[in-house]
Order: structure tokens, then C-alpha cells, then sequence
């Protein structure tokens, strides 16, 4: 099974900063890499699947890189609703995986 | 307009069984691959089940293998997990989740997802 690491578990950032999310898979998942935003009490919300590609309506300043083991995901100019969970999720092979979230909390 | 609506938790005790259900509208629901995924309290995401859009393939957690059952009924547009032998760590907020890709199971993330429904196993 497919194991995913993300770093940090935890991000103190403030608005207009740039923050960068990675997360590394155990074994080659070529480019099924998903990332999803999750606010408190909500249901997560897709913002980029396929390593890179942005979810219609995402905002531009989402962005994904990478493939293989090692993925980011970056905010550019960190937005007051941006302040989340965040996940990563391998749709390479079964069973899926998460990985453990990031959270981004206000400096 | 997409929009999934779970159903069904609630507590229960420890060994005993549940049916969720997932009211699906607003996309050709027969062409996607649904998801049940879960998150414990104050904990990550962990992915369940999956069924494919015919309902002929499915997959597993090994978590939750042989005590967990995913189904659908595409004339009634709805997901369902049913849940047995239920234990303490099932507990959980437990979301139905749609398939971006309509080719394949794999790929791509979820793209719509319900609002949850609780699960608490407790005695």
C-alpha cells in the first residue's frame, strides 16, 4: 500500500505570504496526485487533482507541482480564507490514501 | 447543480451494524465512481470504498474489509454503505464523495462531496 507524507503538520503564516505544502509518497505515483482544502466542520474541497491541474473555480494562486514520490502544493499570497487543512491524496492505485494534513493557522 | 446528501448515522453499540445512505442529484450519477470516506474526531481523512458507476467493481480499506459492504442503486441515484460488526474506532464523520473522472476509478480526486454524517460506536 501507498503511503503519504506530508510536511509540515503544521504552518503559522500571515496574509500576503507565500506558503508551500509537500507531501511525498512511499512508491512512484506517476502524476495521481490530488490536494484538498478542509475548513472546520466542512467537507473538504477539491483544489487540484492530476499533480497540477486546477480545480474550476480554484483560485490562481493554488498551484501544484511535481510527480513520481515528492509533490507541493503552493499558496501565493496567502488569503484570510485560506487559513485550513490541508490534504493530500494518491488516486494511483487502491486502497487511496491521505495523507495527514497540513494546517495553516494565523501568525 | 451537484449535490450529494448523506443519511443513516448515528450511534450505536459496539458489534452492531448500520446502513448509511448518499442521495445523489444533479449529474448522471450511473457514469461516476462514488467513494465513502471517513474522519475520526480531530483526526485526517481515510478513504473507505469505492464502487464503480455500474456497480461491477469495488474496492476496500483493509480497515474495514469484510465487515463493510458498498453498493448503489442507479434507478434510485443513491450510494450505500452498509456497516457491520461495527467497533470503536469506526467512529466517525463519514462522507459520500463523487469520481471527477467518469473513464476511471483512478486518477483523478473527488470532486463533490456531501456534507457527512456521524457515526459514534459506543456502548
Amino acid at each position: 500500500d501507498i503511503q503519504l507524507t506530508q510536511s509540515p503538520s503544521s504552518v503559522s503564516a500571515s496574509v500576503g505570504d507565500r506558503v508551500i505544502i509537500t507531501c511525498r509518497a512511499s512508491q512512484g505515483i506517476s502524476s495521481w496526485l490530488a490536494w484538498y482544502q478542509q475548513k472546520p466542520g466542512k467537507a473538504p474541497k477539491l483544489l487540484i487533482y492530476a499533480a497540477s491541474t486546477l480545480q474550476s473555480g480554484v483560485p490562481s494562486r493554488f498551484s501544484g507541482r511535481g510527480s513520481g514520490t515528492d509533490f507541493t502544493l503552493t499558496i501565493t499570497s496567502l488569503q484570510p480564507e485560506d487559513f485550513a487543512t490541508y490534504y493530500c491524496q494518491q488516486a494511483n492505485s487502491f486502497p487511496l490514501a491521505f495523507g495527514g494534513g497540513t494546517k495553516v493557522e494565523i501568525k | 447543480e451537484v449535490h450529494l446528501l448523506e443519511s443513516g448515522g448515528g450511534l450505536v453499540q459496539p458489534g452492531g451494524s448500520l446502513r448509511l445512505s448518499c442521495a445523489a442529484s444533479g449529474f448522471i450519477f450511473s457514469s461516476y465512481g462514488m467513494s465513502w470516506v471517513r474522519q475520526a474526531p480531530g483526526k485526517g481523512l481515510e478513504w473507505v470504498s469505492v464502487i464503480s458507476g455500474s456497480g461491477g467493481i469495488t474496492y476496500y480499506a483493509d480497515s474495514v474489509k469484510g465487515r463493510f459492504t458498498i453498493s448503489r442503486d442507479n434507478s434510485k441515484n443513491t450510494l450505500y454503505l452498509q456497516m457491520n460488526s461495527l467497533r470503536a474506532e469506526d467512529t466517525a464523520i463519514y462522507y459520500c464523495a463523487k469520481d471527477s473522472y467518469r473513464t476511471s476509478l483512478l486518477g483523478g480526486g473527488f470532486d463533490y462531496w456531501g456534507q457527512g454524517t456521524p457515526v459514534t460506536v459506543s456502548s
